[in-house]
């Protein structure tokens, strides 16, 4: 089955621990992204790549970093959370560049992440 | 300003009512997406559109690319069409996301 997959999809840290959240994708997507949604602000880009090595930041990628060593894998890492970075994270692929008009992206199933 | 506006942002109708969710957009696109949030969180595309009007049972999507305006109206609604719906833009490097319109039917 074509699927993302995202872990944990709960986490409860403290402010300062070093977290990463995982994301795979099974579909040879060369397209990845990260996004935190947060209530009345949408879905926003932190960091988007294009293929293994290729990395860019998105709309807010303060206090983020991501990897890219191999295609499946696109790993979030947050090296000091903190309770501003208390949000809903999905990770998502897609076959095309992401700004592609018919180029379905396809989502992880989230992780919720809350900062004390 | 938002690249990407919906309205309503909350809507609750009853059962077997006509739902209207609208999305305008600012920036240049060729064709506009719908995706439906699940209440465990899950996102699905639903529809992907640049001109004219899509149907998948219920659920009708309608885009005027000149006018920079889209529709999503689902008839019959059920419950199990409680959700979020958001529509996206595709644009340059990235999509950009309406806020979402969270909608509750009622049995």
């Amino acid at each position: 089955e074509a699927q993302v997959t995202q872990n944990p999809r709960y986490l409860i840290t403290v402010t300062g621990k070093k977290l990463t959240v995982t994301c795979s994708q099974n579909m040879n997507h060369e397209y990845m992204s990260w996004y935190r949604q947060d209530p009345g602000l949408g879905l926003r880009q932190i960091y988007y790549s294009m293929n293994v090595e290729v990395t860019d930041k998105g709309d807010v990628p303060e206090g983020y970093k991501v990897s890219r060593k191999e295609k499946r894998n696109f790993p979030l890492i947050l090296e000091s959370p903190s309770p501003n970075q208390t949000s809903l994270y999905f990770c998502a692929s897609s076959l095309l560049p992401t700004g592609t008009s018919y180029n379905e992206q396809f989502f992880g199933p989230g992780t919720r992440l809350t900062v004390l | 300003k938002n690249e990407v506006e919906q309205s309503p942002q909350n809507l609750t109708a009853q059962e077997g009512e006509f739902i209207t969710i609208n999305c305008s957009y600012s920036v240049g696109i060729s064709a506009l997406h719908w995706l439906q949030q699940h209440p465990g969180g899950g996102i699905v595309s639903l529809f992907m559109l640049s001109s004219g009007k899509k149907k998948h049972g219920r659920l009708i999507a309608t885009i005027n690319i000149q006018e920079k305006h889209s529709s999503l109206h689902i008839t019959a609604s059920h419950p199990r069409d409680s959700a979020v719906y958001i529509c996206a833009a595709p644009s340059g490097n990235q999509f950009y996301f309406g806020t979402g319109t969270s909608l509750t039917v009622i049995p």
